[in-house]
């Protein structure tokens, strides 16, 4: 099945500096990469994907890169904030049509 | 759109007694997904269905869990017995199929 690897396991930036959150997969077959944000006491929640047809994705500070030869994607948070601050979620989405494979994890602390 | 709705929201049982967790997914959504989530082993993926039906059960760690999904707007997920070691936050999704996954705001578990 798929496994997919996130780093890393945790992340500390200054506000207004960038944050990069790098994730391998093993499954080839794979085709979509969401990413998620967790916030203590709630779900995660999507912030951004991409496909696999498609090499970059932005949607204000937040960008999602995908690299299908070395089977990696990174998220990159620009201009980070302290309300950035949550745990931050890769996954992708292989041959078991419809299950996601989830990373460890991020947490992601940005100081004012 | 209320999204994914889920309940209880913290539950405190003891060993032994049966836990039903409950789940409304978004309307219009016909995929749903129960995830568990602990320190240990991070977000797992349960089991999951499509127009009701079960796709993947391969994620239920024993007998003891059971899910069913009797229409498109409802489903539980059942521990029957349960152990400490079943105390975790447990997640419900919705999406369409091989779409977007949303969740809920977790049910948080603890077993005595």
């Amino acid at each position: 099945g798929e496994n997919v690897e996130q780093h890393p396991s945790t992340l500390s930036v200054q506000e207004g500096d960038s944050a990069v959150i790098k994730c391998t997969y093993s499954d080839s077959a794979s085709n979509y990469f969401p990413w998620y944000k967790q916030e203590l006491g709630k779900g995660p929640q999507l912030i951004i994907d991409i496909r696999s047809n498609v090499g970059e994705k932005k949607d204000q500070r937040i960008a999602v890169t995908l690299n299908k030869t070395a089977k990696h994607f990174s998220l990159h948070i620009t201009e980070t904030q302290p309300e950035d601050s949550a745990v931050y979620f890769c996954a992708a989405r292989g041959t078991s049509y419809g299950k996601l494979t989830f990373g460890q994890g991020t947490i992601l602390t940005v100081h004012p | 759109d209320a999204g994914v709705i889920q309940s209880p929201r913290h539950e405190v049982t003891e060993m032994g007694q049966e836990v039903t967790l409950r789940c409304k997914p978004i309307s219009g959504h016909n995929s749903l997904f129960w995830y568990r989530q602990t320190m240990m082993r991070g977000l797992e993926l349960l089991i999951y269905f499509n127009n009701n039906v079960p796709i993947d059960d391969s994620g239920m760690p024993e007998d003891r869990f059971s899910a069913k999904m009797p229409n498109a707007s409802f489903s539980t997920l059942k521990i029957q017995p349960s152990e400490p070691r079943d105390s975790a936050v447990y997640f419900c999704a919705s999406g369409e199929w091989m779409e977007t996954q949303y969740f809920g705001p977790g049910t948080r578990l603890l077993v005595l």
